[in-house]
């Protein structure tokens, strides 16, 4: 089945820089690849995604590029907030029984300190 | 209605108790998915329903029984729980097909005592 890595496992950066994660995936019938944000005490929330027909795409401050040949994906936030401040989930995603199944990485704690 | 919703909040029970767990979504989305998450740890799939019928059952084992009574509900029945099963219950939901966003509701803390 699909395996999902995530690094790194805890960030810690200063208000205003950019943060990044990056994950890998094994199987390359995964086709689609969100990133959940998930604070603590509540549900995941996706945040961007990508489809593996694509590169890269961005909206506003968050960015997903897409590596298909050597299948990695990374989350890129730029000008971190403290708000920005949760776990962060890498997923990859294949059609299976009429809906997506999921496979999610390791989670990557994110701290944005002031 | 862009919410999935979950109830109860919190659920204690013991070993030999029943209870179920419910899922209501109103977004006309065909899909639905049960998701164990311990603390620590991502979300990890135990079944998926796609248009009412049971499609993806993870190897989960038969303590949980899912059951979809209707496009906008689902249920997860517990039986003889262990008590490290405790963990939060995700539902989610999606339209059927390729890249489509999962909406998860805020989940259900289980403890089994």
């Amino acid at each position: 089945g699909e395996n999902v890595e995530q690094h790194p496992s805890t960030l810690s950066v200063q208000e205003g820089d950019s943060a990044v994660i990056k994950c890998t995936y094994s199987d390359s019938a995964s086709n689609y690849f969100p990133w959940y944000k998930q604070e603590l005490g509540k549900r995941p929330q996706l945040i961007i995604d990508i489809r593996s027909n694509v590169g890269e795409k961005k909206d506003q401050r968050i960015a997903v590029t897409l590596n298909k040949t050597a299948k990695h994906f990374s989350l890129h936030i730029t000008e971190t907030q403290p708000e920005d401040s949760a776990v962060y989930f890498c997923a990859a995603s294949m059609e299976r029984g009429g809906g997506n199944k999921l496979t999610f990485g390791t989670g990557t704690q994110l701290k944005v300190e002031l | 209605d862009t919410e999935v919703t979950q109830t109860p909040k919190h659920l204690v029970m013991g070993m030999t108790n029943k209870k179920s767990l419910k899922c209501e979504q109103h977004m006309g989305h065909r899909a639905m998915y049960w998701y164990k998450q311990k603390a620590k740890k991502p979300p990890e799939l135990m079944f998926v329903y796609s248009y009412e019928k049971l499609s993806i059952n993870e190897s989960v084992p038969s303590r949980f029984s899912p059951e979809c009574p209707n496009s906008s509900l689902l249920n997860l029945h517990l039986h003889a729980l262990q008590p490290e099963d405790s963990a939060l219950y995700l539902c989610a939901s999606s339209h059927s097909g390729s890249y489509n966003e999962q909406f998860f509701g805020p989940g259900t803390r289980l403890t089994v005592l």
